[in-house]
């Protein structure tokens, strides 16, 4: 069983839809992150928080917007996606120290009709 | 900067065949260093990883991993594979410092022959 814990697990929407992702974690964890992985390749880093506050944005197109409303919680906003958009959503979580391994939810497969 | 290289994109054993999966790093820095496995439809698993001390680290489900500083290399085996085995591999390396970004290698899959 993950300790990271995402919610939904598939998600189908249109390019004018906004919903949203949703990441939760309960091992004291401060750092939290944003994958996207595509089929056969390895994740690729969107965005890392660190104590609640975005310390890293990988150049991400606005359409995505992230948020951190607790230690424990990790959410990802979505508006006006492009087919593109299509993939693998992972959350993950670490310790708050050098050499610290992520820890991976299951991901969100996410479809842009 | 750092990188990983992993040689092979697919790898074929038979069942109860040694698994070996080559991973190479490049980091400017003492490296931290760790393997994942994903399954079909399932998020990265940690199967171990190298920080400091022992050069030979073991890991979840039979697997090791040797840290060979002099070759720039972190090659996962297993000595006899299991059908459940069979999945996608990421050698992974951080350089630690504030923002404790994985470098993902481009993955190997692990095909188990019966």
């Amino acid at each position: 069983d993950t300790e990271v814990t995402q919610t939904p697990k598939h998600l189908v929407m249109g390019m004018t839809n906004k919903k949203s992702l949703k990441c939760e974690q309960h091992m004291g964890h401060r750092a939290m992150y944003w994958y996207k992985q595509k089929a056969k390749k390895p994740p690729e880093l969107m965005f890392v928080y660190s104590y609640e506050k975005l310390s890293i944005n990988e150049s991400v197109p606005s359409r995505f917007s992230p948020e951190c409303p607790n230690s424990s919680l990790l959410n990802l906003h979505l508006h006006a996606l492009q087919p593109e958009d299509s993939a693998l959503y992972l959350c993950a979580s670490s310790q708050e120290r050098a050499g610290q391994p992520q820890h991976f939810g299951d991901g969100t497969r996410l479809s842009i009709l | 900067a750092q990188s990983v290289t992993q040689l092979g994109s697919h790898v074929s054993v038979s069942e109860g065949a040694l698994v070996l999966l080559r991973c190479n790093y490049s980091s400017s820095v003492p490296p931290y260093l760790f393997w994942y496995v994903q399954y079909p439809n399932q998020g990265l698993q940690l199967l171990l990883k190298y920080t400091t001390g022992a050069t030979l680290v073991k890991g979840i489900n039979g697997f090791e991993a040797e840290f060979k500083k002099s070759e720039t290399s972190f090659h996962l085996t297993k000595p006899s594979a299991h059908m459940s085995d069979a999945a996608e591999y990421f050698c992974a390396v951080s350089s630690g410092g504030s923002n404790y970004k994985l470098t993902f290698g481009k993955g190997t899959l692990l095909t188990v022959n019966p």
